[in-house]
Formats: structure tokens, C-alpha cells, sequence
């Protein structure tokens, strides 16, 4: 099965820095990785996320690049403020067909905290 | 629209007894997920159901964890008897077609388990 792998568990940052997370996955035939934002007593969230056929995504001041042959895939937050911090998660999975349809491979989770 | 709703939002037992914990997902959505996150780890997949049949349950730790989703609506998960290793906390989601398919899932709050 899908294995994913995330660095670091914890990261600090001084506000207005850039922060970056890193996950590596197993399986090659996953194709779609969702980056999740769960604050304090919510569920996890969708921020972002990034298909197979596709290097890199960006949104506003997050963006998402994928490195199919390596299997790796990271979060880039820029300008990060104190409203960033919070627990993010990368996740793998492959499109309905496969034994794994439909089902989410999760990382351990980093804890970002940005400093005012 | 509501989004995906859990409860109780805690809940506290004692080993050896029964809980059941419930999610109603998204009014519309036949993809109803359950996963855990024990201890500060990575969220794991339990199980899956396409309307009120289960798809995947393959996550299912064992035979003490029993979900239902009668109807195809909102589903349990009852832990009968409880031991300490099942704290953490668990949670539903939910999507209208297979995560990866041009939607995302959406996630409930959680349930956090405490087991004494």
C-alpha cells in the first residue's frame, strides 16, 4: 500500500518568512496529493492540492510542486502570517479504479507556528 | 449548506465500555470516509462507504470497531468494548464522487476519544 512520508513534524518561522514542508509517497501510481490545514478544534481543511500531470500549482501565497520521478511533493507558504499557524498535512491517493480508490494516505503532520 | 457534522465532540469512557460515535455528511454525498488520528500521528484511513455499502474496510483496526450507515445517510461507528489504544480522534468525511475525481473531501470536526 501508499506510504507517505513528512518533514519536518515541527517548523517555526518569524512572520513574513517562507515556510516549506516536504512529503515523499510510495506508490507510483498515486495522482492526486491534497495539502490540508487543520487548526485548533476544526477538521483538516483542503488548501491546496496538485495532480499527476501537473508540476506545480499556485494559489495567492501557497503553491504546491511535484516531482513525479523522485516522488516527492512539498507546500510553499510565502509571507507566512501569524493566522498561518496551525498543523498541515500532505496525503496521496489514485483515481477511482484502483484498489485504493477513493482513499486517503495521510503524513504525520508538521506544526507550523509563525511569530509575530 | 452544512458542512460535515460529528458528534459528540468529546467523549470520555471507561475501558471496556461501548461508544458510538456519528457523522452526518454533506446532504447529497454517497462517499462517506472514517479516519483516526491516534497520538499525534499520521490520520488513518478506517473505512469507506458508497451510499450505505462499504466500499473499503480495509482500516478497520478489528472486530471491536463496527460502522453502519443505514440508508445511506448519516452512519455510526460504535467501539464495543473500548480499550485504551482506541483514544484519538476520529474523524468523518465526505465527498460526492471519489476524492481525486475533480472534488475534494470534506472533513467534520472530529470526535476526540479519550479512553481511562
Amino acid at each position: 500500500g501508499e506510504n507517505v512520508e513528512q518533514h519536518p513534524s515541527t517548523l517555526s518561522v518569524q512572520e513574513g518568512d517562507s515556510a516549506v514542508i516536504k512529503c515523499t509517497y510510495s506508490d507510483s501510481a498515486s495522482n492526486y496529493f491534497p495539502w490540508y490545514k487543520q487548526e485548533l478544534g476544526k477538521g483538516p481543511q483542503l488548501i491546496i492540492d496538485i495532480r499527476s500531470n501537473v508540476g506545480e500549482k499556485k494559489d495567492q501565497r501557497i503553491a504546491v510542486t511535484l516531482n513525479k520521478t523522485a516522488k516527492h511533493f512539498s507546500l510553499h507558504i510565502t509571507e507566512t502570517q501569524p493566522e498561518d499557524s496551525a498543523v498541515y498535512f500532505c496525503a496521496a491517493t489514485r483515481h477511482a479504479g484502483g484498489t485504493s480508490y477513493g482513499k486517503l494516505t495521510f503524513g504525520q503532520g508538521t506544526i507550523l507556528t509563525v511569530h509575530p | 449548506e452544512a458542512g460535515v457534522t460529528q458528534f459528540p465532540s468529546h467523549s470520555v469512557i471507561e475501558k471496556g465500555q461501548t461508544v458510538t460515535l456519528r457523522c452526518d455528511p454533506i446532504s447529497g454525498h454517497d462517499n462517506l470516509y472514517w479516519y483516526r488520528r491516534v497520538m499525534g500521528k499520521e490520520i488513518k484511513f478506517l473505512l469507506h462507504f458508497v451510499k450505505e455499502s462499504k466500499q473499503d474496510e480495509s482500516g478497520m483496526p478489528n472486530n471491536r470497531f463496527l460502522a453502519e450507515r443505514t440508508g445511506g445517510t448519516y452512519s455510526t461507528l460504535k467501539v464495543q468494548p473500548a480499550e485504551l489504544e482506541d483514544s484519538g480522534v476520529y474523524f468523518c468525511a465526505s465527498t460526492p464522487v471519489a476524492v481525486g475525481l475533480n472534488t475534494e473531501a470534506f472533513f467534520g470536526q472530529g470526535t476526540r476519544l479519550t479512553v481511562v
